[in-house]
């Protein structure tokens, strides 16, 4: 069965810092593996999806790698400010029969980025 | 764009209640699902479909059920409601064409549910 951990739960930073948020899975069988933020109160914002046959995903100032063999992937925050503070999280799209989009969660990285 | 909406934002249940939880997309998305998070938790999947008239259990179904009679709507149902029950629930929907991949999931702002 297919689990998915982050570490650490919490992180907090000062604003300008380069940070890495870390995700490891346990089955690297996997469709994709999609990294989401999720803002207090609110739903999770979808900030990049790596397929399985690729090795990075970027989108502004973030950029996440995916490495099947070792089951782990890396999200970078470049010149963090604090509208970036929010609770990030990783999710697998495990494989097998049947592609249906279901994802397997990890607890997710709260990240405060002070001023 | 509305997106994904859930109804109601909020709501206090009874144990042995019985509520929908209403969940509606207009992006013409063939996927949806529907989660839950425990607080500091990540999400678990309840039920998900992939079609009108499809669904499928997920990690977490048991004391809920669900019915997909149009491409836009995906309501949750809990019949008895338990303490065990209390939550927030997410609702998502995605594309996913033949022969293509997986598009990202898109999420509602949720609801928040407490039974007592």
């Amino acid at each position: 069965k297919q689990e998915v951990t982050q570490i650490p739960a919490a992180l907090s930073v000062p604003e300008g810092e380069n940070l890495v948020l870390n995700c490891s899975f346990t089955d690297s069988a996997i469709y994709n593996l999609q990294w989401f933020r999720q803002d207090p109160g609110k739903g999770l914002t979808s900030l990049l999806l790596i397929q399985s046959s690729q090795r990075e995903q970027t989108s502004g100032r973030l950029n996440a790698s995916l490495d099947k063999s070792s089951g782990r992937s890396t999200l970078y925050i470049a010149a963090s400010q604090p509208g970036d503070s929010a609770t990030y999280l990783c999710a697998t799209n495990p494989g097998g029969s049947g592609n249906t989009g279901k994802l397997i969660f990890g607890q997710g990285t709260t990240l405060q980025v002070k001023p | 764009n509305a997106g994904v909406t859930q109804t109601p934002k909020f709501r206090i249940l009874k144990i042995g209640q019985s509520m929908t939880l209403q969940c509606t997309q207009d992006m013409n998305h063939n996927y949806m699902y529907w989660y839950r998070q425990d607080p500091g938790m990540g999400l678990k999947l309840i039920y998900y479909s992939v079609g009108a008239g499809i669904t499928d259990k997920g990690e977490v179904p048991n004391g809920y059920n669900v019915s997909r009679s149009t491409t836009e709507d995906f309501p949750l149902r809990l019949e008895l409601a338990a303490p065990s029950q209390t939550s927030v629930y997410f609702c998502a929907s995605s594309y996913k064409g033949r022969n293509l991949s997986n598009q990202p999931q898109h999420f509602g702002d949720g609801t928040r549910l407490s039974i007592l």
